[in-house]
């Protein structure tokens, strides 16, 4: 998984605290995908983006949840006022601009822990 | 939605292939099939990918039906390395995400 950086590996945080997790892309790729795992389950999508745009967030949940992938900087997911069930795994992937069929590519994820 | 069908768990010696199938029966003609794996602690791996032809590369190759609607990844000489979840995924260009279903088990034995 080299070349797509995540920070922290581990982050824990209070209930009711703000959690920023960071993804830095691969060299060269533009786009950029937001996944959550929970413990004993598949990866599922949350998020899209492109440079300054959010392209699909439907797999987002509606309320606390932001993301954003600026023109200078990594991409962020944000999640306010966590709760225990924002407990997870988060993965970050990234994929160069093509025609639609390239692989993404993952980083090693970020395990939140909510106490 | 799952597009894919998968054994749950599967054994393979070390050292011998290890030959995961796949079934894709709903296929459509403007979509690949993905392989990647995941070891524990870690982040998806990406393996390969194709459409309709064979493709190999240095980590294994992808066998697909002339129908399409199933394949097969192999990893020619499994290593206790190889011991991940696979999974076998269908996606078009249109689409923007990975489905990651259960995808297989695989232990390689000692």
């Amino acid at each position: 998984n080299a070349g797509v950086m995540q920070n922290p590996r581990h982050l824990v945080r209070r209930r009711g605290q703000e959690a920023r997790l960071r993804c830095s892309p691969m060299k060269g790729h533009s786009h950029v995908y937001w996944y959550r795992q929970l413990p004993e389950e598949g990866l599922k999508f949350m998020v899209y983006l492109q440079k300054e745009n959010i392209i699909d967030e439907s797999g987002m949940p509606k309320e606390r949840f932001s993301a954003e992938f600026p023109k200078e900087g990594p991409s962020i997911l944000r999640i306010q006022q966590v709760v225990r069930g924002d407990s997870a795994a988060y993965f970050c992937a990234s994929a160069e601009a093509g025609t639609g069929y390239q692989p993404q590519h993952f980083g090693d994820g970020t395990r939140l822990s909510i106490l | 939605d799952a597009k894919t069908t998968q054994p749950t768990s599967m054994d393979c010696a070390e050292g011998r292939a290890a030959n995961l199938p796949c079934n894709h029966s709903t296929i459509s003609g403007n979509e690949y099939v993905y392989w990647y794996r995941q070891i524990h602690s870690q982040g998806p791996q990406y393996i390969i990918h194709g459409l309709k032809n064979n493709e190999t590369n240095e980590m294994a190759s992808l066998i697909i039906t002339e129908d399409r609607k199933s394949s097969t990844l192999i990893l020619p000489h499994a290593t206790l390395r190889d011991t991940a979840v696979y999974y076998c995924i269908v996606r078009s260009n249109t689409g923007n995400q990975f489905y990651f279903g259960t995808g297989t088990s695989l232990t390689v034995i000692p």
